[in-house]
């Protein structure tokens, strides 16, 4: 059963700890994106990867780091630096070759 | 840089009416353009796309797009709208397939 898997579903942090949010995908999509969704804003870019060991900033990288030791997997780490890190997050993935991105069912961070 | 503008944050509209949630871009250069749909607390699905070729496209669902490139336009259409229709929906637009700009969403809300 292919598909993008996101854990957990929802995760509660204390303030000032870092967490780490998995994304694991089965489709062998080349390319793996990490969103932040919050109410009326859509969707802003924290992180994506075309290759394994390799990644980019997007439009909010800051207070986030990400890893992608393996073409499966791209987890994202919120550390204490980011602000304001309650938010729902969503992970994508593509084939190079196609234009268009699979997401999976996201996780609901909250900072208590 | 591309932009995506929805211009209705809330469309509330009763079972079996006539619906169309507007989307109007801004890029100097050709784009794809996107619909996606997002149920409660859900990853974001892929509706239909524009790519080239013919300018109206449809869904498997009753939804459909058209491509107005005079107007910058997606504007997404259904004649006649049920339930589980309710969601919220995102318009996206991409360089190629490479990395996306997303709208701020247009939550639709079908009324018995």
């Amino acid at each position: 059963d292919g598909g993008i898997t996101q854990s957990p579903k929802y995760l509660f942090r204390k303030e000032g700890q870092n967490v780490t949010l998995s994304c694991e995908q089965n489709l062998n999509h080349d390319a793996m994106y990490w969103y932040r969704q919050d109410p009326g804003q859509g969707l802003r870019l924290i992180y994506y990867s075309q290759i394994v060991n390799d990644f980019q900033k997007g439009d909010i990288a800051e207070g986030y780091s990400v890893s992608r030791e393996k073409k499966e997997s791209f987890p994202l780490t919120v550390t204490s630096a980011q602000k304001n890190p309650t938010a729902f997050y969503l992970c994508a993935s593509r084939l190079l070759a196609s234009d268009t991105q699979y997401f999976g069912p996201g996780t609901r961070l909250t900072v208590l | 840089a591309q932009s995506v503008t929805q211009l209705d944050s809330q469309v509330p509209v009763f079972e079996e009416a006539p619906v169309e949630l507007r989307c109007n871009y801004s890029s100097s250069v050709s784009v794809y353009l996107f619909w996606y749909v997002q149920y409660p607390n859900q990853g974001l699905q892929l509706l239909l796309k524009y790519l080239s070729g013919s300018t109206l496209v449809e869904s498997i669902n009753g939804f459909e797009a058209e491509f107005n490139k005079s107007q910058t336009s997606f504007h997404l259409r259904k004649p006649s709208v049920h339930i589980s229709d309710t969601a919220e929906y995102f318009c996206a637009v991409s360089l190629n397939g490479q990395n996306f700009v997303f709208g701020p969403g247009t939550r639709l809300s079908v009324l018995p």
